[in-house]
């Protein structure tokens, strides 16, 4: 069994500030881990994705994140907000279940992004 | 290139109408999903496929939900008898391989509105 819990469901910052957007995971196995960034009216798009190589990862536009097995948390960063981030962004796991891919969407984070 | 196609892009239908929504994936990928995605929410798993195989259809949420993909490439998702719970934004992704680590490629979705 596997879920994801995006711990906020609104983030509002300032244009230039940090960005943390708080993501955590429960599953059996070693899962792969993805965050998905959906602007209005536009498809869903992969920012990064973790498949146990290293933990730190850096994706699209400036965004990484960290996978701690500890913590079972994959936080998504980004140092500075920019105007065009704002979106709604999904954490995901995917697990083999039975042969398969089985994937799990959050709930969702909508960013709000001030000038 | 082509990325996953969906249409039609905005469907309207009377309560208790058929629909069918049809998906194209990236041409070659083995793997295709169906997501429903409600308004304000994440993508709900609906059905997987591993070419022309059904693996999963444990989120179809009743009978009246089906999906096919007869040659392995194009799937259709129909939904008989629609009621008003049925209005969400239907998403069909594909993948390249069969692997928990693979990145999935949305289409743009369908709009469905059931009056």
């Amino acid at each position: 069994a596997q879920s994801v819990t995006q711990l906020d469901s609104h983030v509002s910052v300032s244009e230039g500030t940090p960005v943390l957007l708080r993501c955590n995971y429960s599953s059996s196995y070693s899962p792969s881990l993805f965050w998905y960034v959906q602007h209005p009216n536009k498809g869903l798009q992969l920012l990064l994705k973790y498949t146990s190589a290293a933990t730190l990862v850096k994706g699209i536009n400036g965004f990484e994140a960290e996978f701690k097995k500890s913590e079972t948390s994959f936080h998504l960063t980004k140092p500075s907000a920019h105007m065009s981030d704002a979106a709604e962004y999904f954490c995901v796991v995917s697990g083999d279940s039975g042969g398969y891919q089985k994937v799990t969407f959050g709930t969702g984070t909508k960013l709000q992004v001030i000038p | 290139g082509a990325g996953v196609s969906q249409s039609p892009r905005y469907k309207v239908a009377k309560r208790g109408q058929d629909v069918a929504l049809r998906c194209d994936p990236i041409s070659g990928h083995v793997s295709l999903f169906w997501y429903q995605q409600a308004l304000g929410q994440g993508p709900e798993f609906l059905t997987y496929f591993q070419n022309e195989a059904q693996l999963d259809k444990s989120g179809l949420p009743s009978d009246r939900f089906f999906a096919e993909r007869p040659e392995g490439s194009v799937s259709t998702l129909k939904i008989q008898r629609t009621q008003q719970e049925d209005s969400a934004v239907y998403l069909c992704a594909s993948s390249p391989v069969q692997r928990e680590s693979s990145e999935q490629f949305f289409g743009p979705g369908t709009r469905l509105t059931v009056l």
